[in-house]
């Protein structure tokens, strides 16, 4: 089954760096866009960035970008989220989640534009 | 981008319906076909319980439906029962792989 695992959350400094893991099995890793959404504690959810299948291309949110990178492994089934110059509004439950694809005849295979399985997260908590 | 506009919460009675709304722009909601929705029960990870509007993923039941109208798209639950009680979240795809979800919504079954 579908399973995606993060790790690496805990309480860091304002300013410090921070790098989350999201651990992917039971699908074909190297065919999905995987994501990182956050929610802060009692607040809604916020997108915070994309990677590409191939890891090609990423894009971020503002709030992040510049900040953060996210990065992936395809030979390990891995996603990362590097997180630096981290502030205390980044604290957050963060999940990775993936999209699913489908196959047109017309232009092969490509995402679909929602998320079908997350994580359970992970807390990062940034805090003197 | 601002996140796009849902009510703060929502109830109703047992077997009644509800729906919820999702008010954006046409940047998001109103450009593309692309809106899904997201229940999160407390402590949990989110679920998708519509995609592209009004798609029903499997195993989601047909009490969940979708619908959208210019800049705003609508999750209505018909049949309300208890384990519906949630916090939902609407979101929009906005283009070059990025997205947009909503200020989310807490629905109370009474």
């Amino acid at each position: 089954q579908v399973q995606l695992v993060e790790s690496g959350g805990g309480v860091v400094q304002p300013g410090r760096s921070l790098r989350l893991s999201c651990a992917a099995s039971g699908f074909t890793f190297s065919s999905h866009d995987i994501f990182w959404v956050r929610q802060a504690p009692g607040k809604g959810l916020e997108w915070v960035a994309t990677i590409w299948y191939d890891g090609t291309n990423k894009y971020y949110a503002d709030s992040v970008k510049g900040r953060f990178t996210i990065s992936r492994d395809n030979s390990k089934n891995t996603v990362y989220l590097q997180m630096s110059s981290l502030r205390a509004e980044d604290t957050a439950v963060y999940y990775c989640a993936k999209a699913p694809v489908f196959y047109s005849e017309t232009s092969g295979w490509g995402p679909e534009y929602y998320f079908d399985y997350w994580g359970q997260g992970t807390l990062v908590t940034v805090s003197s | 981008q601002s996140a796009l506009t849902q009510p703060a919460s929502v109830s109703g009675s047992p077997g009644q319906s509800i729906t919820i709304s999702c008010t954006g722009t046409s940047s998001d909601v109103g450009g593309y076909n692309y809106v899904s929705w997201y229940q999160q029960h407390p402590g949990k990870a989110p679920k998708v319980m519509i995609y592209d509007v009004n798609k029903r993923p499997s195993g989601v039941s047909n009490r969940f439906s979708g619908s959208k109208s210019g800049n705003t798209a609508s999750l209505t639950i018909s049949g309300l029962q208890a384990e519906d009680e949630a916090d939902y979240y609407c979101s929009s795809y906005i283009g070059s792989s990025t997205y947009v979800f909503g200020t989310g919504t807490k629905v109370t079954v009474l």
